[in-house]
């Protein structure tokens, strides 16, 4: 299973972009990225999933690089409701992400 | 439609004891994981169920089981507590094996 290197906090102010990044040298030919948000005393929450390119939706965008070796979330305009721990996660499909979310990423929004 | 619910949201238990923790999936979800999450080493795998059936197993010792019902609601048991398993046990739901989980809020667990 892949593994996962993520910063473990980064601070940002309110109203900016903010571009979390997270390296997977090992990632395997038929895995996804998958990122998760976690708010302080609720469960984590699916966000985004990609496997090449560019992914956008409703919340944020997912960047993965041709070698497909790291990915940057990226969160437009962030407010002080983003600060959460953002975790990045390999695997097939959702199925093997069950085993590596590890400690993830703090960010903390600025006013 | 209703979230994956957890309880009890809170427990205190003593060392040596052991402790029985509930999860109601979503409703349509057949797959449920179990995760404990800690300070110290985050968010960790402890086993998924399908169809009444463990499908993935993290490594922690045998003293965590779990079981699934025909209603797709889950248990997990955690037996001869110590103090090291205080943490946050969270549940997921998803509607198959390797679909986009839902957590529940957690429950958390005190052991003194």
């Amino acid at each position: 299973l892949a593994k996962t290197t993520q910063p473990i906090s980064m601070d940002s102010y309110e109203g900016q972009e903010v571009n979390i990044t997270c390296s997977h040298n090992n990632i395997a030919t038929n895995d996804y990225i998958t990122w998760y948000q976690q708010f302080p005393s609720q469960g984590p929450r699916f966000i985004i999933q990609g496997y090449k390119t560019k992914v956008t939706n409703e919340v944020a965008s997912l960047f993965i690089p041709a070698d497909r070796k790291s990915s940057t979330l990226s969160l437009p305009r962030v407010s002080l409701s983003d600060t959460a721990v953002y975790y990045c996660l390999v695997g097939r499909n959702y199925g093997n992400n069950r085993l590596a979310f590890g400690k993830g990423n703090q960010v903390v929004v600025i006013p | 439609k209703a979230g994956v619910t957890q309880t009890p949201r809170y427990l205190i238990k003593t060392r040596g004891q052991q402790v029985t923790l509930s999860c109601s999936p979503i409703s349509g979800h057949r797959s449920v994981s179990w995760y404990q999450q800690t300070p110290g080493q985050g968010l960790q795998f402890l086993f998924e169920y399908f169809s009444e059936t463990q499908r993935n197993k993290g490594n922690f010792p045998g003293r965590f089981s779990g079981r699934q019902f025909s209603n797709s609601r889950s248990e997990m048991n955690v037996s001869t507590l110590e103090l090291g398993d205080s943490a946050l046990y969270l549940c997921a739901s998803s509607p198959l094996l390797g679909n986009e989980q839902f957590f529940g809020p957690g429950t958390r667990l005190t052991v003194l």
